[in-house]
């Protein structure tokens, strides 16, 4: 059972790049989401998804794409990188109902050059 | 979005009970307290969570108010692997729509 696992671990992009953060989990969870955190603040959502197929913006969702096309797997697309991008990302999954945990990755440290 | 206020920081020595405060005076009859924990350079992990009664696990306890606007994470005896940014959650789920909102949360010090 490997939870939820993000790829890359780091990452350097060069301003206007595109790239997309990869974040997969194995328990069945309904419900995935992603989150940035800068240096010293709390975590922002960006976008989540309640099912395959369905997503919807958080609270920072601008330069940001989502999609889920399956249950397990919830890409997240930078389309034109900038340096207010710079953050470390996490991406959380869990069950959909409130009255269970959500599990998170280590997270992707994200630099925009 | 329901928002939960909590202290900036707190101080701790090890073997110590701690108790962390979270107000949520705007919580809704169908919200769920959940804290989550953030250990330096890792991902949140989950702590403890409940809807009135309080409630045990083998991290800590959690207290929650007769009317629910406010709850204490209790660390019953604190280690320095405690150290840790503590978030006080509200999490509701309706139709199509569950999000995680995390506040600022509580940078908890222990020391020796």
């Amino acid at each position: 059972n490997a939870g939820v696992t993000q790829t890359p671990k780091f990452q350097v992009l060069k301003t206007g790049q595109s790239m997309t953060l990869q974040c997969a989990q194995d328990m069945n969870h309904e419900y995935m989401s992603w989150y940035r955190q800068d240096p010293g603040m709390g975590l922002r959502l960006i976008h989540y998804s309640v099912g395959a197929g369905i997503t919807d913006q958080g609270e920072v969702p601008n330069g940001y794409n989502v999609s889920r096309s399956t249950t397990e797997d919830f890409p997240l697309r930078l389309l034109s990188a900038a340096p207010s991008q710079t953050s470390v990302y996490f991406c959380a999954s869990s069950y959909r109902t409130s009255n269970t945990e959500a599990f998170f990755g280590q997270g992707t440290r994200l630099t925009v050059v | 979005d329901a928002k939960t206020t909590q202290p900036n920081s707190m101080e701790s020595n090890e073997e110590e009970p701690v108790h962390l405060p979270c107000n949520h005076s705007t919580i809704s009859g169908t919200d769920y307290i959940h804290w989550y924990r953030q250990l330096p350079s890792q991902g949140p992990e989950y702590v403890i969570h409940g809807l009135t009664s309080n409630v045990n696990n083998r991290m800590a306890s959690l207290a929650i108010a007769e009317d629910r606007k406010s709850s204490t994470l209790i660390l019953h005896r604190a280690t320095l692997r405690d150290a840790a940014v503590y978030y006080c959650i509200l999490r509701a789920w309706a139709y199509n729509t569950d999000k995680l909102i995390f506040g600022t949360g509580t940078r908890l010090q222990v020391f020796p």
